[in-house]
């Protein structure tokens, strides 16, 4: 129940193309969706999230998309571009519980 | 602002030894969260601490434990290590009642049992 699952475990994107990467959960008490992005060597940063009350959030390239009766939530990188080469990890939450996140997607954007 | 430090940044620990791993929060962040990020394996939630209280811990055997001090800084101590708990080991924070609005990690003690 407090799974997430994560796909794919790798991703190589042409610079310029766009990047999906997709997750999916069982609690349906999951109130908050975050996705974070870890390169080598750091922590985990926060890179945008969303809430059940929305289908859709963007910041710059980074959209989440999010379907409640699917119990799935997405990232979308447009323009992918060779820094966000990166580790990329989805997580979920209900109220004052800790984060649960998948087992994240290794992503390259090739020049 | 100061972000989440983490020390030491590497440690090398022989099979059954104890490893002590350090925090300190954000200022003003009263919560704890320790993780361990094992290759292929993500992040595994290990421990959480608020107000000086452990409010939940993950399915890791009781060898793995630790503490938060009164400025909210804590320490994560792992008894009798075997070669397995070679790991990246992950410390955030966030606001007190808070956990999701965001965790902001340190940049992690990478671990070794040899």
């Amino acid at each position: 129940q407090q799974q997430v699952k994560q796909s794919p475990q790798s991703l190589i994107v042409q610079k310029g193309g766009i990047s999906i990467i997709n997750c999916a959960y069982e609690n349906t008490a999951f109130d908050y969706f975050p996705w974070y992005q870890q390169f080598p060597g750091k922590g985990p940063a926060l890179l945008i999230a969303i809430r059940p009350d929305v289908s859709e959030k963007k910041e710059g390239r980074f959209t989440i998309s999010f379907n409640k009766s699917a119990k799935q939530f997405s990232l979308h990188i447009m323009d992918s571009q060779p820094g966000d080469s990166a580790t990329y990890f989805c997580a979920a939450n209900s109220g004052y519980s800790t984060l649960t996140f998948g087992k994240g997607t290794m992503l390259l954007v090739s020049p | 602002e100061a972000g989440v430090t983490q020390s030491p940044t590497h440690l090398i620990k022989t099979r059954g030894q104890q490893a002590t791993l350090r925090c300190s929060p954000i200022s003003g962040h009263t919560s704890v969260y320790w993780y361990q990020q094992a290759l292929g394996l993500g992040l595994q939630f290990l421990l959480w601490y608020d107000e000086g209280e452990e409010r939940n811990r993950g399915n890791f055997p009781p060898r793995f434990s630790g503490r938060q001090f009164p400025n909210y800084s804590s320490e994560l101590n792992v008894n009798a290590l075997e070669l397995e708990d070679s790991a990246l080991y992950l410390c955030a924070s966030s606001k007190q009642g808070a956990p999701n609005y965001g965790y902001t990690f340190g940049s992690g003690t990478r671990l070794t049992v040899v």
